[in-house]
């Protein structure tokens, strides 16, 4: 079984530049979670999409980050402008659905910001 | 404060010796409770899941839960150089919803 795919998996802006993340879950995963993990602290939950419906964005900073899940499969994270503190780690995990615990993560892309 | 509490280390063990990782946290609502491991550069990957109070053994590896302490504990026996990463716990109080993650504790497992 394929497991989450991200891409890119490194990129480096400078502050104000727009960015953008791509995430496809494992296939048949109705739920999608993009995390960001600053260096040397645990995964924050940015957003959550059950399908294509927004689940809990309440920590999302929604002046600057953007995210959306069409069709309710792959997902898209876009942070514009970009602020030196967005410097981290950004995860996508999925699920099988709501009410299933375990949550399969992605290896990452790495952001930096100049 | 924060919700979950962990010591991120780092902790340097010899191989073989028994290691014991543990957080704590405030929100008596989590339910849920995790460990997942994370080596550099790679995605967490979930280790231990164990609803409310208990203990849950798997291999090497136990899982304990006290709610009445809010505390949470894993224990690896027999630990392996291949064990060393960084393990962070996890919780939620609905399960398929937000995980709220301790930072990590980074464990050296030396031969």
């Amino acid at each position: 079984e394929a497991g989450v795919a991200q891409s890119p998996r490194y990129k480096i802006i400078e502050k104000r530049q727009s960015v953008a993340f791509w995430c496809n879950p494992i296939s048949g995963h109705a739920t999608l979670y993009w995390y960001q993990q600053i260096l040397g602290q645990g995964p924050k939950l940015l957003i959550q999409f059950q399908n294509n419906g927004v689940v809990d964005d309440s920590q999302l900073p929604k002046d600057r980050f953007s995210a959306e899940r069409l069709k309710g499969v792959d997902s898209t994270l876009k942070i514009q402008p970009a602020k030196l503190e967005d410097s981290a780690v950004y995860l996508c995990a999925s699920s099988l659905g709501v009410g299933e615990e375990t949550q399969y993560f992605g290896p990452g892309t790495r952001l930096l910001v100049l | 404060q924060k919700e979950v509490e962990q010591d991120p280390g780092p902790l340097s063990v010899p191989e073989g010796a028994i290691v014991s990782l543990n957080c704590t946290y405030s929100n008596s609502a989590f339910q849920y409770f995790m460990w997942y491991r994370q080596y550099s550069r790679k995605g967490p990957e979930l280790l231990m899941y164990t609803y409310s109070s208990g203990n849950k053994e798997d291999g090497r590896f136990t899982a304990q839960v006290d709610k009445s302490s809010k505390y949470i504990s894993l224990f690896i026996r027999d630990s392996q150089p291949s064990d060393s990463a960084t393990y962070l716990c996890a919780m939620s109080v609905n399960s398929g919803y937000a995980l709220n993650f301790g930072k990590g504790t980074s464990l050296l497992v030396t031969p």
